[in-house]
């Protein structure tokens, strides 16, 4: 089945430094990419949604100055957590939709970020 | 806008009983629902994915339902066993197949 694969899997950085996560397909073509975070004992709860070429979607809430979503190709989309601050610590997972696997959505298996 | 409710939030069961998790959402108009697992730490598992066509899926000792026009889906385990110990999430697709919203899960411990 379609693979997506996000780096690192755990992060520890220090306040006020920027942090990359990146989010790839290994298999398919991701048109669209999700971008999710889970605080503890939290369910999912989507961040923002991205088109390969396009601007991120973000949902309301969510401020898009803070949270850098690139979906500059078809395999790889990167959120960047900016001027990190211990309450952006949380467990942050992406998900992708491409050509050729109908609808599926997969999701990569998330990627630990801790702010000290 | 969707929204997914799980009840109970939490459950805990001796081992070898069947019990049911119960997922529910306010929008009728879906594309799919898919139910995971999630263990401590760790990504998400996909355990059954129920289109909006389908009444149900089995896999082994799992069983899920949709039924659309109430806004419910349920997820059947039989014969629990510890090792069936995580959080089950309840995901709805919205009928565009553009976004999944997650309901807020139900941690599971099955007792020994």
């Amino acid at each position: 089945g379609a693979v997506v694969s996000q780096h690192p899997s755990w992060v520890i950085c220090k306040s006020g430094t920027s942090v990359k996560i990146e989010c790839r397909s290994l298999d398919f073509q991701a048109t669209t990419m999700f971008w999710y975070r889970q605080f503890p004992k939290q369910s999912l709860m989507l961040m923002a949604t991205s088109n390969e070429g396009s601007k991120a979607t973000y949902e309301q809430g969510v401020e898009k100055d803070k949270f850098l979503i690139n979906h500059a190709s078809l395999t790889l989309s990167t959120l960047t957590v900016t001027s990190a601050h211990p309450e952006d610590s949380s467990f942050y997972i992406c998900s992708a939709r491409g050509t050729g696997i109908g609808n599926t959505i997969y999701f990569g298996e998330g990627s630990w970020l801790t702010v000290v | 806008k969707q929204e997914v409710t799980q009840i109970p939030a939490a459950l805990s069961v001796p081992e070898g009983e069947n019990l049911v998790l119960n997922c529910s959402f306010t929008d009728s108009a879906i594309y799919n629902l898919q139910w995971f697992r999630q263990d401590p730490g760790k990504g998400l598992t996909s355990l059954l994915l129920i289109q909006s066509s389908q009444r149900e899926q089995t896999s082994g000792r799992l069983n899920a339902s949709l039924d659309k026009s109430s806004g419910r889906s349920t997820l059947y385990i039989a014969a629990s066993q510890p090792g069936d110990s995580a959080t089950y999430l309840c995901a709805v697709t919205d009928s565009s197949a553009s976004k999944i919203i997650f309901g807020s899960g139900t941690r599971l411990s099955i007792r020994p």
